[in-house]
């Protein structure tokens, strides 16, 4: 089925260890994202890529680096994780600019604990 | 803080009856987008309203949106068990930042 697949769907780390999300889209789509849901905290714009080898950072990038060196893939990266980060990160793709008419199509997410 | 707020919280109701979210944001918008969450998945979006569109239908979903408000409410007619889920609303800011999500309203549907 089309849509927006992330892996893996559960992770747990030690303080300091690094790891990769993926996010596939099958979609064609220009335009994709990375969020993460924390209670109370809504979701929050980490960084997003508005094409194949562009990134930009959003409204936390702090402690994380990102890279799109295929259309359909952007990969989020934890260098050195900490607690603070454990969250569930949602990877979100759209057809371009203002999010066009269609809204954004998101994937199932990824569940992370730092321990 | 986040550009859309909703409200209520939380919102328990009986199969059948209608359910009704609000959405406040703070700066002038293109649009204006809800999204459903069931427990564990990502978000599914719902509908979308531009800042011209006062009202907007989707089978049992009704979205209005008031820019002078600056609200939005969502109502969800004739509610069923499946209809239990976190709804948030977005906003597509004038800006040019991207869009912004509220923290949501929890609801529940009780058979």
């Amino acid at each position: 089925n089309a849509g927006v697949t992330q892996t893996p769907k559960f992770r747990v780390l030690k303080t300091g260890q690094s790891m990769t999300l993926l996010c596939a889209q099958d979609m064609n789509h220009e335009y994709m994202y990375w969020y993460r849901q924390d209670p109370g905290m809504g979701l929050r714009l980490i960084h997003y890529s508005v094409g194949e080898g562009t990134t930009a950072k959003g409204e936390v990038p702090d402690g994380y680096n990102v890279s799109r060196l295929k259309k359909q893939n952007f990969l989020l990266g934890l260098e050195s994780a900490a607690p603070s980060q454990t969250s569930v990160y949602f990877c979100a793709s759209s057809y371009g600019w203002r999010s066009a008419n269609y809204g954004y199509t998101f994937g199932s997410g990824t569940r992370l604990t730092v321990v | 803080s986040q550009q859309g707020e909703e409200d209520p919280q939380a919102l328990s109701i009986q199969e059948g009856e209608n359910a009704t979210m609000n959405c406040s944001y703070k700066t002038s918008i293109n649009n204006l987008q809800w999204y459903r969450q069931n427990s564990g998945r990502g978000l599914v979006h719902l509908i979308l309203i531009r800042s011209n569109e006062r009202e907007k239908h989707s089978g049992r979903l009704r979205v209005t949106l008031d820019t002078s408000k600056k609200s939005s409410s969502l109502l969800i007619t004739a509610s069923r068990a499946a209809d239990t889920a976190s709804y948030f609303c977005a906003t597509d800011p004038l800006s040019g930042s991207r869009l912004t999500f509220g923290e949501g309203t929890q609801l529940t549907v009780n058979p």
